[in-house]
């Protein structure tokens, strides 16, 4: 059974902050990570994919990926207050087209 | 990435009625996907929508339940049949966008469905 673990929070940062959102992974095989954003009442948004091991930086946002430890994490760098969502984690091995999802990590940006 | 557009953006419906929700990319795709989202919930893959062919079920969802139309690049519908009250929930197209050798999923807005 492939799966996704996020803690569901709600995780409380203060703003300015760096916020770290944090997603495990139980299958060795995945080659493809993901990080969606969600508003309450929206549909999910992509922020950042990664596929090798390391850091990837776009803006504010830095993905960081370990295969050997199986974890795939977000840093929010400067947290606004509208950074405030839920963040979902998805995993794809390549040979499967199919995401896996996290249950998503509630993050809440207090001014 | 893929301008995505789902009609309606909301609906109340009758049990036992039937919805169809429509979804509609600004550019031929490939792969067209399904999902649904219950209050409070992640995303769960109802089907993936295939040109040309049956939709691919996972499983828990069936074709009766849940007919799936495919009849181009740009255009998908679910219906969804003999509404219960637990049906309600957001439905959600997606899209899969090839950028180089990477594939990454985007989504409609979604269809809040209610169903008394």
């Amino acid at each position: 059974q492939k799966e996704v673990e996020q803690n569901s929070g709600p995780l409380s940062v203060p703003e300015g902050a760096i916020a770290s959102l944090n997603c495990t992974y139980s299958d060795r095989g995945s080659q493809s990570f993901f990080w969606y954003r969600q508003y309450s009442g929206k549909s999910p948004e992509l922020i950042m994919s990664i596929y090798s091991n390391g850091d990837k930086e776009d803006g504010r946002f830095t993905a960081q990926l370990n295969k050997a430890s199986q974890y795939v994490s977000l840093l929010i760098r400067d947290s606004q207050p509208s950074d405030s969502a839920t963040y979902l984690c998805a995993v794809r091995m390549d040979s499967n087209y199919q995401l896996i999802w996290g249950a998503g990590t509630k993050l809440i940006i207090k001014p | 990435s893929a301008v995505i557009s789902q009609k309606p953006s909301r609906d109340i419906c009758q049990r036992g009625t039937s919805l169809t929700i429509q979804c509609q990319v600004d550019s031929q795709v490939t792969m067209m996907f399904w999902y649904r989202q219950q209050p409070g919930q992640s995303l769960t893959l109802i089907a993936t929508a295939n040109q040309g062919s049956e939709a691919t079920y996972e499983s828990g969802f069936v074709i009766d339940k849940f007919p799936i139309s495919r009849p181009n690049l740009t255009f998908s519908t679910l219906t969804v049949s003999n509404m219960s009250p637990e049906d309600s929930s957001i439905y959600l197209c997606s899209v899969e966008d090839h950028r180089g050798n990477n594939d990454e999923q985007f989504f409609g807005p979604g269809t809040r469905l209610t169903v008394l």
